[in-house]
């Protein structure tokens, strides 16, 4: 069955750095987002992408993110000047349409310190 | 603003019972996501729904437009289905989901 892959499962990073979070989706899927879940809360939306640009975002998305999808298979989360409140797990999804149901990936461990 | 609710935030179980997860959500949401999140923080997308009922196996998911009310079944509960089971809202033109809290499930042998 076709698969979401995210890339690192697990990232430390030092405050202020700028970290890149990799995900492939499915290959015919047209819609991505990005989530992330703090520890011991819920899941929150941070974006979803369509046709090479941002079609919905969260207040939570402001100028420190950003996502690209820079050679048609890979989809990016940039988190630049990282904080300790970043640390959280960030899950990618796809979807083929917008009304389909999601695919989720393993997700990315992001550890700020 | 958007908002889901679920209900229990935990429920306990013996194999075998018959488990309902209830969701609530409000005027702007239009299409549910029930979602199961295993221990290992992985989520698996179950059912996606905007109207009537869907069924995968043992699970069963029911969504009353009306009452803006969704309900997750599942028959013949297992220690396997212990996870924690998320509701999720879709709205803005199916691109923007707002999550619940989710239902800690534990199945006892």
């Amino acid at each position: 069955e076709p698969e979401v892959t995210q890339t690192p499962s697990h990232q430390v990073t030092q405050m202020g750095q700028e970290v890149i979070l990799r995900c492939v989706p499915i290959s015919n899927h047209l819609y991505f987002y990005w989530y992330r879940q703090i520890l011991g809360q819920k899941v929150e939306f941070l974006v979803s992408f369509y046709n090479n640009e941002i079609s919905e975002k969260s207040e939570i998305f402001d100028d420190q993110f950003s996502v690209e999808r820079p050679d048609g298979s890979n989809f990016t989360l940039k988190i630049r000047s990282t904080k300790l409140e970043d640390s959280a797990m960030y899950f990618c999804a796809s979807s083929r349409q917008g009304v389909d149901g999601y695919t989720f990936g393993s997700g990315t461990r992001l550890t700020v310190v | 603003k958007n908002e889901v609710e679920q209900s229990p935030q935990n429920l306990t179980a013996q194999e075998g019972e018959f488990i309902t997860i209830n969701c609530s959500y409000s005027v702007g949401i239009s299409a549910l996501h029930w979602l199961q999140q295993h221990p290992g923080g992985g989520i698996v997308s179950l059912f996606m729904l905007s109207s009537g009922k869907k069924k995968h196996g043992r699970l069963i998911a029911t969504i009353n437009i009306q009452e803006k009310h969704s309900s997750l079944h599942i028959t013949a509960s297992h220690p396997r289905d212990s996870a924690v089971y998320i509701c999720a809202g879709n709205s803005g033109g199916y691109q923007k989901v707002t999550f619940g809290i989710g239902t800690k499930l534990q199945v006892i042998p």
